[in-house]
């Protein structure tokens, strides 16, 4: 098993930024890549290969990932941000998912 | 456009066993880098993978649960079948598909995800 740790909770401001953390063992050797899930519905792909967003996903999302540390970084948070975020990484063959993190933006 | 559709019963018994098909447009799984995987999400709680089939029927599932699933594909009717053994009121949650499309990096991405089904154990 291969355990992925993020924090059940981020608050922030409009237009502040936010980021969310997931961390695992070398999680830095690996690809990383982030879902949201707004309530009620299915999962986005938000980042992929630690860094890359699918078209359509705005700017504003950003990814990185060194060491045993995946970040996700919402600049300019909107009110329509607000939802779970899943961390999620590959390991022995096996697709792990972080615990996720619920948004608030206040 | 690439959509996926889960489709089985909403209601099962204890000890009964769950098959779940996963229905697809817009993708071919026969294509090289082209997989379907599985994962469910108990109310309230976390995203939990089960399983996956590659275009070239490779098959790989959850450590924990390997012993009660299994995983087959219909390339001709574009579906993908799970079936979950001995299932139990811990299995309660909404089952997704999700289409898993490997890179030229050699990353698998889940790309594109269905709307789920709830399924509830109960007698």
């Amino acid at each position: 098993s291969y355990d992925l740790t993020q924090p059940p909770s981020v608050s922030v401001s409009p237009g502040q930024t936010a980021s969310i953390t997931c961390s695992g063992d070398k999680l830095g050797d690996k690809y990383a890549c982030w879902y949201q899930q707004k309530s009620g519905q299915s999962p986005v792909l938000l980042i992929y290969q630690d860094t890359k967003r699918p078209s359509g996903i705005p700017e504003r999302f950003s990814g990185s990932n060194s060491g045993n540390t995946a970040t996700l970084t919402i600049s300019g948070t909107q009110a329509m941000d607000e939802a779970d975020y899943y961390c999620q990484a590959w390991d022995s063959r096996s697709a792990f998912f972080g615990g996720g993190t619920k948004l608030t933006v206040l | 456009q690439v959509t996926l559709r889960e489709s089985g019963p909403a209601l099962v018994k204890p000890t009964q066993t769950l098959t779940l098909t996963c229905t697809f447009s817009g993708f071919s799984l026969s294509a090289s880098g082209m997989c379907v995987s599985w994962i469910r999400q108990p109310p309230g709680k976390a995203l939990e993978w089960l399983a996956r089939i590659d275009w070239d029927d490779d098959k790989l599932y959850s450590t924990s649960l390997r012993t009660r699933l299994t995983i087959s594909k219909d390339t001709s009717k574009n579906q993908v079948v799970l079936t979950m053994t001995n299932m139990g009121p811990v299995d309660a949650a909404k089952y997704y598909c999700a289409r898993i499309l490997k890179n030229d990096s050699g990353s698998y991405i889940f790309d594109y995800w269905g709307q789920g089904t709830l399924v509830t154990v109960s007698s």
